[in-house]
């Protein structure tokens, strides 16, 4: 079975303040960990993933994501936050190469300050 | 990625009827999937629909509330049946398969009155 757990409903940041959204993962099996954005009235926008290898990824928007087995974290970190960054950020994680189903965080709502 | 549509994008109904939201995908693909987005809440998935074969629900969602069709390999159909104000929500399908990541839809969105 597989669990995710995103601390903090709701995060506020100033505009250019970095920006740090928390992803805790439970997962029998290697897992793979994915970031998506969802804005207002829309669907649900793929930001980055992590398969394999390198533990730092980059998305889109300049959004990056670290991968710590230890930890079972799979953090969301932007420099420098814009307002257009202000969205519903999820965090899910899938069996790889199972089902491929994806079971979501609770989301964190993101706001950001003028 | 794949171009995803749904149909309608939003509804309202009244309870006790049915309404069925169609996924139209631009390519051919093996993995289909339907979530529902409850008022403020997470995805939760209700069911995967992989072509030639039943649809496959999760733990609490069964096929006479959410009958699925999965024709062909770019289009599905989700219904949901015996509408409750419960089912106000937001529908999407999702799309997977030769990549590990799953391309979202836009979304339907159902207010029942």
């Amino acid at each position: 079975a597989q669990s995710v757990t995103q601390l903090g409903s709701h995060v506020s940041v100033s505009e250019g303040a970095l920006v740090l959204l928390r992803c805790n993962y439970s997962s029998s099996v290697p897992p793979y960990l994915f970031w998506y954005v969802q804005y207002p009235n829309q669907g649900l926008q793929l930001l980055l993933k992590y398969t394999t290898g390198a533990t730092l990824v980059k998305g889109i928007n300049g959004f990056e994501a670290e991968f710590k087995k230890s930890e079972t974290s799979f953090h969301l970190t932007k420099p420098s936050a814009h307002m257009s960054d202000a969205a519903e950020y999820f965090c899910a994680v899938s069996d790889g190469a199972g089902r491929r189903a994806l079971t979501f965080g609770s989301g964190t709502r993101l706001q950001v300050q003028p | 990625s794949a171009v995803i549509s749904q149909k309608p994008s939003r509804d309202i109904c009244q309870r006790g009827t049915s309404l069925t939201i169609q996924c139209q995908v631009d390519s051919q693909v093996t993995m289909m999937f339907w979530y529902r987005q409850q008022p403020g809440q997470s995805l939760t998935l209700i069911a995967t629909a992989n072509q030639g074969s039943e649809a496959t629900y999760e733990s609490g969602f069964v096929i006479d509330k959410f009958p699925i069709s999965r024709p062909n390999l770019t289009f599905s159909t989700l219904t949901v049946s015996n509408l409750s104000p419960e089912d106000s929500s937001i529908y999407l399908c999702s799309v997977g398969g030769l990549v590990v990541e799953q391309f979202f839809g836009p979304g339907t969105r159902l207010t029942v009155l």
